[in-house]
């Protein structure tokens, strides 16, 4: 499984964009980008992946670099409700696929 | 709400207890997950199943037994464990094991060994 790199943490003031950055200089032509962030103590959330085009959905946008080696999850108007630890997770689509979780980037969002 | 529902929430059981966690999952997929999480680490995948079958057992000691029996529930069964098996069990669905589809999680079971 190709391995990413992530910040361990970032600052961000409420009503801004979070921008949040992802290495994964290995992935492999197979391999999806997901995001996932965990709020303190509870279940993982889903948030968006995507392949290899720019992904948006109600709650972020994805941006893939051309040659895949990089992405970056914006939050594009950031709330106190948004700090948690955000995971980057490159994940192969054959059989046997599982999410492999990392350390992660904890995003603290402050008024 | 994800759809995938455990019980119970939290958890208090002796080193000579046996207790079990459940998992439902109300959307229809095919593979369940579990995972562990220590305090301060990052999530730990136990063990898969896809379709009923267990396809994946990440090194787990034995004292952690799972259960599907039916692609919506699975279960971990816990006998004597260690003080250092506390953590947050999370259990996650999938439409199945491959694909570009989506894993949801419960919110995960705390789990204190005394």
């Amino acid at each position: 499984d190709a391995k990413t790199t992530q910040p361990p943490s970032m600052d961000c003031a409420e009503g801004r964009a979070a921008n949040l950055p992802c290495n994964h200089s290995t992935i492999s032509g197979n391999e999806y980008v997901y995001w996932y962030r965990q709020i303190h103590s509870q279940g993982p959330q889903y948030i968006i992946h995507g392949l290899k085009n720019n992904e948006t959905n109600e709650m972020a946008s994805l941006i893939i670099t051309e040659d895949r080696k990089s992405s970056t999850l914006i939050l594009p108007h950031a709330t106190l409700r948004d700090t948690a630890v955000y995971y980057c997770i490159v994940r192969p689509l054959e059989y046997g696929n599982k999410l492999v979780f990392g350390a992660g980037t904890i995003l603290r969002v402050k008024s | 709400e994800t759809g995938v529902t455990q019980t119970p929430r939290h958890l208090v059981m002796g080193m000579t207890n046996k207790k079990s966690l459940k998992c439902e999952q109300h959307l229809g997929h095919n593979a369940m997950y579990w995972y562990k999480q220590s305090a301060k680490k990052p999530l730990e995948l136990m063990f898969v199943y896809n379709f009923k079958e267990q396809t994946e057992n990440n090194s787990v000691p034995s004292r952690f037994s799972p259960e599907c029996p039916n692609s919506s529930h699975l279960f971990l069964h816990l006998h004597t464990l260690q003080p250092e098996d506390s953590a947050l069990y999370l259990c996650a669905s999938s439409p199945e094991t491959r694909g570009s589809n989506v894993a949801f999680f419960g919110q995960g079971t705390r789990l204190t060994v005394v």
